[in-house]
């Protein structure tokens, strides 16, 4: 049974600190969503990769949020430094390039940051 | 850009009918998609409509209406584990959109005995 995981699930840090987060996708998507959900907002998309390459993180604020996809089995989100307001549950999705009912994104189990 | 609306709560009674609908503006649409999510959990596929009509799947049916920028999922003989967010989310599509999926704030439903 293929899915998207993320680590770590939960994380408290101070504010000002770099937090890290990582998302392996399932195996032959090609393509991988950050999401950041809060109750406020609901869910917003931050980043898309297609084939690793960055292709949309307009809903990612530039100055201190970044996303990567050093190889195929490993996408991460870095915050620094990181602010109260950021506190959130970020998920990750993967998904297949295509038109298909079979191309839709499969969300991983999320990550809880709260940040004091 | 996209708009999506849909209720933000309904309530309905364990083994009745709910009906969620959503409505949205777009360029390029290229499929709608249903999710639920359980508090606390990752949001699940449950439906998906590109054309328009109904896609029924056990309990779960899905209404697609293109040209009215209108969809609906119904959720028929309500069960307590069906109490959850229900997310519209609609995909454009373009060389720069790929399969990227807008979400809606998501209908709260809670079934109650």
């Amino acid at each position: 049974d293929a899915r998207v995981t993320q680590t770590p699930r939960h994380k408290v840090t101070e504010m000002g600190q770099e937090v890290t987060m990582r998302c392996q996708p399932i195996l032959g998507h090609n393509t991988v969503f950050w999401y950041r959900q809060t109750m406020m907002q609901g869910l917003e998309l931050l980043a898309y990769f297609r084939n690793r390459a960055p292709l949309d993180d307009s809903g990612m604020p530039k100055d201190r949020f970044s996303a990567e996809m050093p190889d195929a089995t490993l996408a991460t989100l870095k915050i620094q430094p990181s602010e109260p307001r950021d506190s959130a549950v970020y998920f990750c999705a993967s998904g297949r390039l295509g038109l298909a009912v079979a191309d839709t994104q499969y969300f991983g189990p999320g990550t809880r940051l709260t940040v004091l | 850009g996209q708009n999506i609306d849909q209720p933000t709560e309904m309530t309905a009674t364990e083994g009745a009918i709910v009906q969620i609908n959503c409505t949205y503006q777009t360029s390029g649409f290229n499929g709608l998609f249903w999710y639920q999510q359980h508090a606390g959990e990752a949001p699940t596929f449950l439906s998906y409509n590109v054309l328009d009509g109904l896609e029924e799947k056990g309990r779960f049916s899905s209404f697609l209406s293109r040209s009215k920028g209108y969809s609906y999922l119904l959720l028929k003989e309500l069960q307590m584990k069906d109490s959850a967010s229900y997310l519209c989310a609609v995909r454009a599509w373009g060389r720069a959109a790929g399969n990227k999926l807008t979400f809606g704030g998501g209908t709260r439903v809670l079934v109650k005995p």
